[in-house]
């Protein structure tokens, strides 16, 4: 059984600083890792995702994979109120379902 | 360009009682799922349809059934609804024509059922 693991949180920060999420799995098949932002009450929309190791950046989103520790993080830089909210991470092995981790509750404070 | 979309919104039901939770999208996705969403538990995928035509099951797929309607459309029937399948239901699509299988989701459907 795969699994993708998060830590629930919630990771609170302050306005304007870094706000870091990881995600670690346990399928070393794994091929294709996704971040999903969900809202209280909300369905969950794409950030972003990342297939190969290193960074990859999308406006103020950067997305790391490290496949040889099996990780992933999201990084998200000027951290803003409207932030606030679960962000899920998902992997897949190249098949087209995803393996969803519970998600990390960010709380952005002004 | 709606996306994805999923009625109704809430409902309602008694033990026992039996309902169709529809999706369609008009992204032209050849893949199709059906989620539902519980406190401390996650996504967990119920039933898929990687094509029209075709359908399989997920990490949950007791006491559900779904039909592959047509490419747009993939319905979720519960037959005898159980107090147990109360949860947030989503209907996605998947695209890979970026060479990844990227999901979208609708809004969702909350399910009581009591």
């Amino acid at each position: 059984q795969k699994e993708v693991e998060q830590n629930s949180g919630p990771l609170s920060v302050p306005e304007g600083a870094i706000a870091s999420l990881n995600c670690t799995y346990s399928d070393r098949g794994s091929q294709s890792f996704f971040w999903y932002r969900q809202y209280s009450g909300k369905s969950p929309e794409l950030i972003m995702f990342i297939y190969s190791n290193g960074d990859k950046e999308d406006g103020r989103f950067t997305a790391q994979l490290n496949k040889a520790s099996q990780y992933v993080s999201l990084l998200i830089r000027d951290s803003q109120p409207s932030d606030s909210a679960t962000y899920l991470c998902a992997e897949t092995s190249g098949y087209s379902t995803l393996t969803f981790g519970k998600g990390t509750m960010l709380l952005v404070s002004p | 360009n709606a996306g994805v979309t999923q009625t109704p919104k809430f409902q309602v039901l008694k033990t026992g009682q039996s309902m169709t939770l529809q999706c369609a999208q008009d992204m032209n996705h050849n893949s199709m799922y059906w989620y539902r969403q519980d406190p401390g538990m996650g996504l967990r995928l119920i039933y898929y349809s990687a094509s029209e035509g075709t359908t399989d099951k997920g990490e949950v797929p007791n006491g559900y059934n779904v039909s592959r309607l047509n490419k747009r459309e993939f319905s979720l029937r519960l037959e005898s609804a159980a107090p147990s399948q109360t949860s947030v239901y989503f209907c996605a699509s998947s695209d890979g024509s970026s060479g990844v299988e990227t999901q979208y989701f609708g809004p969702g459907t909350r399910l009581l059922v009591l």
